[in-house]
């Protein structure tokens, strides 16, 4: 049972572009959660979804970023026009249904994004 | 929200001896749950500890919760150079959003 895929591992972008994160949850699992890591701090939670419904968007910047996790395929982290500030690692986790608080996540191996 | 606060914010032990992280928080829960983050890679599940326990084994993990006092210990016995990492916990409330609320960790470094 193959963990949590994110690809791509490393992404280099310049200012304006797009970046575009891929993640493929474990295989039963319909809950994926994306984290944000700056240098020397902890993830901090950007958005929650379950299969084409977004739950919990409570920690996405208002602008540039959306996310989806359709019915068939990966979850997509998708920024609009980066900016150097967007540069960090940007982490999936996914768990599987119905656990509600005891749920434990399991994460991938994150993508970094490096913002020119 | 919950968020834990790990304290120390580093520890530099020698192999063989024993490391302690403390974890603080300030709302009632439903668990609180460690993981661990190697260098450079995503976040490890290492123990879940619910809220009527006080005290858990896996290991050489030992995890204790003092929901009075609203915080949680690790304990890794006869630490080895590859628990290098930092270590984080997540205390989950009892509704709300299944997020985890990470703090800055416990930056572990077990020297050979």
């Amino acid at each position: 049972n193959a963990g949590v895929m994110q690809n791509p591992r490393h992404l280099v972008r310049r200012r304006g572009q797009e970046a575009r994160l891929r993640c493929s949850p474990m295989k039963g699992h319909s809950h994926v959660y994306w984290y944000r890591q700056l240098p020397e701090e902890g993830l901090k939670f950007m958005v929650y979804l379950q299969k084409e419904n977004i739950i919990d968007e409570s920690g996405m910047p208002k602008e540039r970023f959306s996310a989806e996790f359709p019915k068939e395929g990966p979850s997509i982290l998708r920024i609009q026009q980066v900016v150097r500030g967007d540069s960090a690692a940007y982490f999936c986790a996914s768990s599987p249904p119905g656990a509600g608080p005891n749920n434990i996540q399991y994460f991938g191996a994150g993508t970094r994004l490096s913002v020119l | 929200s919950q968020q834990g606060e790990e304290d120390p914010q580093a520890l530099s032990i020698q192999e063989g001896e024993n490391a302690t992280m403390n974890c603080s928080y300030k709302t009632s829960i439903n668990n609180l749950q460690w993981y661990r983050q190697n260098s450079g890679r995503g976040l490890v599940h290492l123990i879940l500890i619910r809220s009527n326990e006080r005290e858990k084994h896996s290991g050489r993990l030992r995890v204790t919760l003092d929901t009075s006092k609203k915080s949680s210990s690790l304990l890794i016995t006869a630490s080895r150079a590859a628990d290098t990492a930092s270590y984080f916990c997540a205390p989950r409330g009892q509704g709300g959003s299944e997020k985890l609320v990470f703090g800055k960790g416990t930056k572990l470094t077990v020297n050979p």
